[in-house]
């Protein structure tokens, strides 16, 4: 149970091109879901949280107008990111909380790595 | 703000023995939960174990426990009999409970396990 997936799990695009990541709860209902950011050898750093049906709430430094998020669903959330820049390249994990026989917790979809040329 | 350290870069270990990740934070709130999370190289997120802190009772899970000291704030992971498939980055976190919880992570302890 509890089993969280993200598609598409890698993608190269051009720069300049708008690229969607989406992020599902296969087995379970998530209102609340988590956007995270992941360079090479460093720590998760949270983006933005993402509440079914209402407009997500970004972490400070977070471009808001770059990193689009829409948690249409209880279900689904998916990230954009507009306007792509080399700069935005990296590991994107989103989450989702659940609850199972270890209680409350997040748990982690496989990742998305992006790469933009 | 909450913030969560691990002092600990890389740790190694020989299978079969054990080895303690150490984890420290702070946070004035006093209704919290801790996490540890493994990363493989797959980079798939895993929950280790979790610990609520009005539980006094440190969590275990099979060859997992933890040394929770509230006080101190220090939360740290005991892996016993480890296994070459224990080998894996080890991130610390913490969550408010209440409002979103979203989570705080430290930067990470790479381990390495030695056959």
């Amino acid at each position: 149970g509890a089993v969280v997936s993200q598609h598409p799990s890698r993608v190269i695009c051009k720069s300049g091109t708008s690229v969607k990541i989406e992020c599902r709860s296969l087995d379970f209902q998530a209102t609340t879901m988590f956007w995270y950011r992941q360079f090479p050898k460093k720590s998760l750093m949270l983006m933005a949280t993402s509440n079914e049906g209402s407009k997500a709430t970004y972490e400070q430094g977070v471009e808001k107008d770059k990193f689009l998020i829409n948690h249409a669903s209880l279900t689904l959330s998916t990230l954009t990111v507009t306007s792509a820049h080399p700069e935005d390249s990296s590991f994107y994990i989103c989450s989702a909380k659940g609850t199972s026989g270890r209680g409350e917790t997040q748990y982690f979809g496989p990742g998305t790595r992006l790469l933009v040329l | 703000a909450q913030t969560v350290t691990q002092s600990q870069p890389e740790m190694s270990v020989q299978e079969a023995e054990t080895v303690t990740l150490s984890c420290t934070y702070d946070t004035s709130e006093s209704d919290y939960y801790l996490f540890w999370y493994k990363q493989p190289p797959s980079r798939q997120m895993i929950l280790v174990i979790r610990q609520e802190a009005y539980k006094q009772q440190n969590a275990t899970e099979n060859r997992f426990s933890v040394n929770f000291q509230k006080a101190a704030k220090s939360f740290s992971l005991k892996i016993s009999d480890s296994q070459l498939g224990d080998a894996a980055m080890y991130f610390c976190a913490y969550s408010y409970r209440g409002g979103s919880e979203k989570l705080v992570f430290g930067k990470g302890t790479k381990l390495t396990v030695n056959p």
